[in-house]
């Protein structure tokens, strides 16, 4: 089984700090991506990477950047917290679509930040 | 600018009533089509799929989904409910990124 982890379930941070979202999978796959989910709107696409050192901005990068080192990897950073950024956060991992893959994404569990 | 629309927030249905959910999206170009659950708590978990061939695909628990291209929707099916399918539904389209819609959360009363 495909298996992604979100270091942190949950995160309680103060406005203004740094803060460090890691996720980690374990399928070899080429693409990671980084959603926040709030209600009522979804999943909004912050950062798509297709492959190592590689990153496209998603829907909402404003105050996020990521890093990806290594092709397991794909780290979210918040230079700057604030509370609009409070929110879920989903990473997901996925082949890319191509061929016979249908590029399905699959999820990690989560990390619940809160910025106070 | 390319989206995901889904057409109802909330559904509220009896036992046994059918389901359906509308998704439309406004991608050009061949796109593959997902339709992903979250249950209360839980991850996200693929329902099912549609990439290529018949356009009605069947996924798990008795969902199945039709993708007209005319219309580019992509709507979720099924016959009849139960209480366990009390979730939030999302559909997605894939091109090289993936795209969610706003979600709806089906409410199945026993």
């Amino acid at each position: 089984d495909v298996k992604v982890t979100q270091s942190s379930r949950y995160l309680v941070k103060r406005t203004g700090e740094k803060v460090f979202l890691e996720c980690v999978q374990d399928m070899d796959h080429e693409n990671m991506f980084w959603y926040r989910q709030d209600p009522g709107l979804g999943l909004r696409l912050i950062y798509f990477s297709y492959d190592v050192k590689m990153k496209e901005k998603g829907d909402i990068p404003e105050g996020y950047s990521v890093s990806r080192e290594k092709k397991e990897r794909f780290s979210l950073i918040l230079e700057s917290a604030s509370t609009n950024q409070t929110s879920m956060y989903l990473c997901a991992s996925s082949p890319p679509r191509t061929g016979i893959n249908t590029g399905e994404l699959f999820f990690g569990e989560g990390s619940r930040l809160t910025v106070l | 600018a390319q989206s995901v629309s889904q057409h109802n927030h909330h559904v509220i249905l009896s036992e046994a009533a059918s389901l359906e959910l509308g998704c439309n999206y406004s991608y050009g170009g061949t796109v593959n089509l997902f339709w992903y659950v979250q249950y209360p708590g839980q991850h996200l978990q693929l329902l099912l799929k549609y990439f290529s061939g018949d356009p009605l695909v069947k996924g798990i628990k008795g969902f199945e989904a039709e993708f007209i291209k005319s219309k580019f929707s992509f709507n979720l099916r099924k016959p009849s409910v139960q209480w366990s399918d009390t979730a939030e539904y999302f559909c997605a389209v894939r091109r090289n990124d993936m795209r969610f819609g706003a979600g709806t959360r089906l409410t199945v009363k026993p």
